[in-house]
């Protein structure tokens, strides 16, 4: 169960454009499409923004968008705000049944 | 409105035992699969266990297999979690969580320190 692969850090200014990675492998992520994003804010519960790949709970701005090419799925975030600066965890299911986050990416807005 | 309370954490020696528990309001408890997550300081989010809606699997992340037990009470709407043999690894903020891999519902997280 070796955690999900995510760059350690990603920065954009106000208004780009910014995608994070997930790397996994054909037992998670290149599996089945059952791959989440998650927000955290410093002290706080993480917060869903993504599931299913690409689907948007109610309340997430559609600025947030999710795909997946085989083993690794992205998070993209156009038109960055200051409040998005934060970290983003993905997650996956898993063969196993179980279900496996990534390292965590921080995401700065410049 | 859901609401996912967590208690039970604290400080453990290690080698020692403490049982969390989450208190769930605001929606069919019986109805959804329930997890235990955990963030080490300053580290990433680790899915520990999941137990299912009628408690017939459970489902545990390597490192605390044999060592920890994920339960529920239905008729208390309150999920539970045994850890035993702590190691200082162990020491994390425990979230409870609403569902397997779509999770929308997060408590606000119980400390645990395993530290002598």
């Amino acid at each position: 169960q070796s955690a999900l692969t995510q760059p350690a850090s990603v920065s954009g200014s106000p208004g780009q454009s910014i995608t994070i990675s997930c790397t996994g492998t054909s037992s998670d992520v290149g599996g089945y499409n059952y791959v989440s994003w998650y927000q955290q804010h410093p002290g706080k519960a993480p917060k869903l923004m993504i599931y299913e790949v690409s689907n948007r709970p109610s309340g997430v701005p559609d600025r947030f968008s999710g795909s997946k090419s085989g083993n690794t799925a992205s998070l993209t975030i156009s038109g960055l705000q200051a409040e998005d600066e934060a970290d983003y965890y993905c997650s996956s299911y898993t063969s196993s049944s179980l279900v496996v986050f990534g390292g965590g990416t921080k995401l700065t807005v410049l | 409105e859901v609401q996912l309370v967590e208690s039970g954490g604290g400080l453990v020696q290690p080698g020692g035992s403490l049982r969390l528990s989450c208190a769930a309001s605001g929606f069919t408890f019986s109805s959804y699969s329930m997890t235990w997550v955990r963030q080490a300081p300053g580290k990433g989010l680790e899915w520990v266990a999941n137990i299912k809606q009628d408690g017939s699997e459970k489902y545990y992340v390597d490192s605390v297999k044999g060592r920890f037990t994920i339960s529920r009470d239905n008729a208390k709407s309150s999920l539970y979690l045994q850890m035993n043999s702590l190691r200082a690894d162990d020491t994390a903020v425990y979230y409870c969580a609403r569902d397997r891999s779509r999770i929308v519902y997060w408590g606000q997280g119980t400390l645990v320190t395993v530290s002598s």
